[in-house]
């Protein structure tokens, strides 16, 4: 059964600084995907970012980043330089195979605040 | 960009009576559609995956009979809260995959709050 843990719910940054979101994942299935999610405060689920098992580099979007260590099992979440507008929950995920029964799971989320 | 919108945003109902929530793919075909639902401060848990025209599959713990969904058509699924009480107050939210690229697009969410 696929698992996605994250084990910080609550952090503060200082703005302009990078930060640093944990997510460890367990699965058996040799092809998943993993993703991060904001949530602010309205509830809309924004997709961040997406990295393949099977993709040899780490994934980016603009100021994110994917530290995919898959020997680890982690897929942390990397922001750089941080700006007020990041507060809001961060959900990490995954999603076992490419079938059309592949269903994407939520780690607990953790609460970033940026500190003006 | 793909979307995926829900009906209603919000919606107020009292004990004992049902609500319906939409939740649409406007510009692509839905052969998956997926219930997730979040209590305050926590995660998305997912209640049920629902496939165009079958039986909708859902997880351990979710009442089948409480939960009613129906994917009707490609672009359209319904989840129908039967019986509503208030500890089935909760934030609603869909999610439709692209059957041809199989990406997963999220609605906007549905709060419920039953009084």
């Amino acid at each position: 059964a696929q698992k996605i843990t994250q084990t910080q719910p609550g952090m503060f940054v200082q703005e302009k600084e990078a930060v640093t979101l944990d997510c460890t994942y367990d699965t058996s299935d040799p092809s998943y995907g993993l993703f991060w999610y904001k949530q602010p405060s309205s509830g809309e689920m924004i997709f961040l970012i997406y990295q393949g098992s099977y993709d040899q580099q780490n994934a980016t979007e603009g100021r994110y980043s994917l530290n995919f260590q898959k020997a680890r099992k982690s897929a942390n979440l990397v922001i750089s330089a941080s700006q007020l507008g990041d507060s809001a929950m961060y959900f990490c995920a995954m999603r076992e195979g490419y079938s059309s029964a592949s269903k994407i799971i939520f780690g607990s989320g953790t609460r970033l605040s940026i500190r003006p | 960009g793909a979307v995926v919108s829900q009906h209603p945003s919000w919606v107020i109902c009292k004990s004992g009576t049902s609500v319906k929530i939409e939740c649409r793919s406007l510009d692509f075909q839905a052969t998956t559609m997926f219930w997730y639902r979040q209590f305050p401060k926590q995660s998305l848990m997912l209640m049920a995956t629902s496939n165009e025209g079958s039986k909708a599959t859902y997880e351990q713990g979710v009442e089948k009979d409480k939960f009613l969904i129906n994917h009707a058509s490609l672009t359209l699924s319904t989840l129908t809260v039967t019986s509503a009480h208030p500890e089935d107050s909760s934030f609603y939210i869909c999610s439709a995959r692209n059957g041809e690229n199989y990406e997963q697009y999220f609605g906007p969410g549905t709060r419920l709050t039953v009084t």
